[in-house]
């Protein structure tokens, strides 16, 4: 069964690095999104991307976040300058057929940073 | 905004009781309502979903319901077994929206055996 991968599973980072959050979704979707849950907390919706472009985005998604599908496969989530409190886990998500239908969840990357 | 109120927080049930998680929504233009599983260390799982123009779904031992005038929205799961202690998540998503989804906080399920 075809599932959401995501690496790596854990990355731990000092305040004010850079990182790179990698998913790959299912290969016949075409719709995509990024969530995160801080631990003990909801899971938050951060933003959607369709058709190579961003087609919503959260309050918590400033400039900070950016998205990027830069092949046919794989879809990543970039901080630029990471703070303490981006400290949580990152889901990616991807449906195969849009807004207000199924969406499949990664396992998740777990980002700590120091 | 939309805001989904999930509970109970925590449930414990015996093998083959049944659980029920309740759900509310603010927003009447919620129009998708996905309930999830989560596995320790692994992300959610889609289990069950129900759209607005019905008012409920059965698949096996698990069912929703929606009451739309009410705006609650509930997971039922029957004949429970330990494999499904998880963590279940609600979640709406609105109308007009690109099918971003409001999480409840969560019910951790325990099921003794």
């Amino acid at each position: 069964e075809p599932e959401v991968t995501q690496t790596p599973s854990h990355q731990v980072t000092q305040m004010g690095q850079e990182v790179i959050l990698r998913c790959v979704p299912i290969s016949n979707h075409l719709y995509f999104y990024w969530y995160r849950q801080i631990l003990g907390q909801k899971v938050e919706f951060l933003v959607s991307f369709y058709n190579n472009e961003i087609s919503e985005k959260s309050e918590i998604f400033d400039d900070q976040f950016s998205v990027e599908r830069p092949d046919g496969s794989n879809f990543t989530l970039k901080i630029r300058s990471t703070k303490l409190e981006d400290s949580a886990m990152y889901f990616c998500a991807s449906s195969p057929a849009g807004p207000h239908n199924e969406q499949y969840f990664g396992p998740g990357t777990r980002l700590t940073v120091t | 905004g939309e805001n989904v109120e999930q509970h109970p927080s925590t449930l414990s049930v015996q093998e083959g009781d049944s659980a029920v998680i309740k759900c509310t929504y603010s927003d009447s233009a919620s129009n998708y309502f996905p309930w999830y599983k989560q596995e320790l260390g692994k992300g959610p799982q889609l289990i069950i979903d129900i759209r607005s123009n019905v008012g409920e779904k059965k698949d096996q031992r698990i069912a929703v319901t929606l009451n739309k005038t009410a705006k609650h929205f509930s997971l039922h799961i029957t004949e429970t077994q330990p494999e499904d202690s998880a963590v279940y998540f609600c979640a709406a998503s609105i109308v007009g929206s690109q099918g971003n989804l409001i999480f409840g906080k969560g019910t951790k399920l325990s099921v003794k055996p």
